[in-house]
C-alpha cells in the first residue's frame, strides 16, 4: 500500500483568515496530487490537480486565488484557503497515485474538516 | 462534471444479507474503481475492474462491469456491521483524473 498523510484533520477559523492544509506522501514520491472537496452526504468534487514543480491545474469554477495550491516537493502539496468565508466550510481531501504501484489507484489522506465561523 | 452515478443513494439491510450497489457512467472508460468511505474519513480503494473485464472478486466483494450498458455493480456478501459506510464508484477521465459518482450510503442493521 501507500500512505498519504493529511493535516490538520479538523480546523475551525474565523471568517477572513487563511487556512493551510498539508498533504504528504509518506512512503512514495507523488509528482501529482489531487485535491477534492466534499459536502455532507455528497460526492467528491475534484478541485485541482497539483503538479510538483509547476502550477496547479484547476477545475472549472474553482477560484485559483481563493484556493492556492503549492507542490514544492515530491512528497508535499499544500492547499491554502485564503480569506475563508462560511461558504468555504467543507471537507477537503487530498489524494495521490503511487507510481511505483499503479497510476490508476488513488491513495487518500484522511481529510480535513474546515469550519469557518 | 460528475461521471458516475450510483443507486440506490441509501441502502439499509440486515447483517448477514447481501448488499448490491449499482453505478452508471456516461463516457467510455479504461477502468472503473470502487472506493469506501467511513464517515468523516478519507476514501479507501476496494477494487479496480478494467474495461475488458466483466467480473472480479476480492474476498466478500464481487464487482461486475457491463460496458455496453455503461454500468457496474458492487456486491458485498454476508454483510457485517463494519461494512456500514459510503461506497463510491470512480471512473478514469481526461488527464489521469478520477471522477467519482454520488455514492451509496450503506447501513448494516444489527
Amino acid at each position: 500500500g501507500a500512505v498519504v498523510s493529511q493535516h490538520p484533520s479538523r480546523v475551525i477559523c474565523k471568517s477572513g483568515t487563511s487556512v493551510k492544509i498539508e498533504c504528504r506522501s509518506l512512503d512514495f514520491q507523488a509528482t501529482t496530487m489531487f485535491w477534492y472537496r466534499q459536502f455532507p452526504k455528497k460526492s467528491l468534487m475534484l478541485m485541482a490537480t497539483s503538479n510538483e514543480g509547476s502550477k496547479a491545474t484547476y477545475e472549472q469554477g474553482v477560484e485559483k486565488d481563493k484556493f492556492l495550491i503549492n507542490h514544492a516537493s515530491l512528497t508535499l502539496s499544500t492547499l491554502t484557503v485564503t480569506s475563508a468565508h462560511p461558504e468555504d466550510s467543507s471537507f477537503y481531501i487530498c489524494s495521490a497515485h503511487n507510481p511505483g504501484q499503479s497510476n490508476e489507484k488513488l491513495f487518500f489522506g484522511s481529510g480535513t474538516q474546515l469550519s469557518v465561523l | 462534471s460528475q461521471q458516475g452515478e450510483e443507486d440506490p443513494q441509501a441502502l439499509s439491510i440486515q447483517e448477514g444479507e447481501n448488499a448490491t450497489m449499482n453505478c452508471s457512467y456516461k463516457t467510455s472508460i479504461n477502468n472503473l474503481q470502487w472506493y469506501r468511505q467511513n464517515s468523516g474519513r478519507g476514501l479507501v480503494h476496494l477494487i479496480l475492474i478494467r474495461s475488458n473485464e466483466r467480473e472480479k472478486h476480492s474476498g466478500r466483494l464481487r464487482v461486475t462491469l457491463d460496458t455496453s450498458k455503461k454500468s457496474s455493480s458492487l456486491l458485498i456478501t454476508a454483510s457485517r456491521a463494519a461494512d456500514t459506510a459510503s461506497y463510491f464508484c470512480a471512473t478514469d477521465g481526461r488527464d489521469d483524473k478520477i471522477i467519482f459518482g454520488k455514492g451509496t450510503r450503506l447501513h448494516i442493521l444489527p
